[in-house]
């Protein structure tokens, strides 16, 4: 692995059903963070994570969780899906909150139906 | 409230310059970024300013006003591959991103 995987690639949803989108990061990195992409609109944070065992909120994290059991995975669930979730997810990471970049995975595209 | 605002769409010719600029008005300041998007791929940082002035890096160059609450992203000699959406993002007092909605950059032979 190099840098920061996600999966699945793509996924269709059933409204209702629930789904984990997985991001796993080999650099070691403290920091990592869920966003979600939709046309028109910038990047929103969902959630965060400082470091391993610790989680916080973004900008929209209603209907989503996260958790960071150790320092390389940090999965997304959706409890129970809705079609407002439908959009592109991107996890990334960096080295600390306050370090300048983040390296982002190359996403994942969810459509709940 | 927190706004990123930036151009929606911006062409321009191979080999030209063009200027790409971001207003802001967030809660807190600790530095704005510019990251490269293209299509149907992941975002990659090109820029951080956190002071006043002007910071080169090859074709490109990103400037800040903090008093203005603006920005600009530089892009010399452009070549077809610099066709992406460049997004803006500020970084607030509580460290989190506030991003811009992006500009789509469609470069013309």
């Amino acid at each position: 692995i190099a840098g920061i995987t996600q999966a699945p690639t793509s996924q269709i949803l059933a409204a209702g059903r629930r789904m984990t989108l997985r991001c796993t990061q080999d650099m070691r990195h403290n920091a990592m963070y869920w966003y979600r992409q939709d046309l028109g609109l910038g990047l929103r944070l969902i959630h965060y994570s400082n470091t391993a065992g610790t989680t916080g909120k973004g900008e929209v994290p209603d209907g989503y969780s996260v958790s960071r059991a150790n320092t390389d995975d940090f999965p997304l669930t959706l409890a129970s899906a809705v079609p407002s979730q439908t959009s592109v997810y991107f996890c990334a990471s960096s080295e600390s909150l306050d370090y300048n970049e983040q390296f982002f995975g190359p996403g994942t595209r969810l459509t709940v139906l | 409230g927190q706004n990123i605002d930036q151009p929606t769409e911006m062409t321009a010719t191979e080999g030209a310059i063009v200027q790409i600029n971001c207003t802001y008005q967030t809660s807190g300041f600790n530095g704005l970024f510019w990251y490269q998007q293209h299509a149907g791929e992941a975002p990659t940082f090109l820029s951080y300013n956190v002071l006043d002035g002007l910071e080169e890096k090859g074709r490109f160059s990103s400037f800040l006003s903090r008093s203005k609450g603006y920005s600009y992203l530089l892009l010399k000699e452009l070549q077809m591959k610099d066709s992406a959406s460049y997004l803006c993002a500020v970084r607030g007092r509580d460290y989190q991103l506030i991003w811009g909605a992006g500009t789509k950059l469609i470069i013309k032979p």
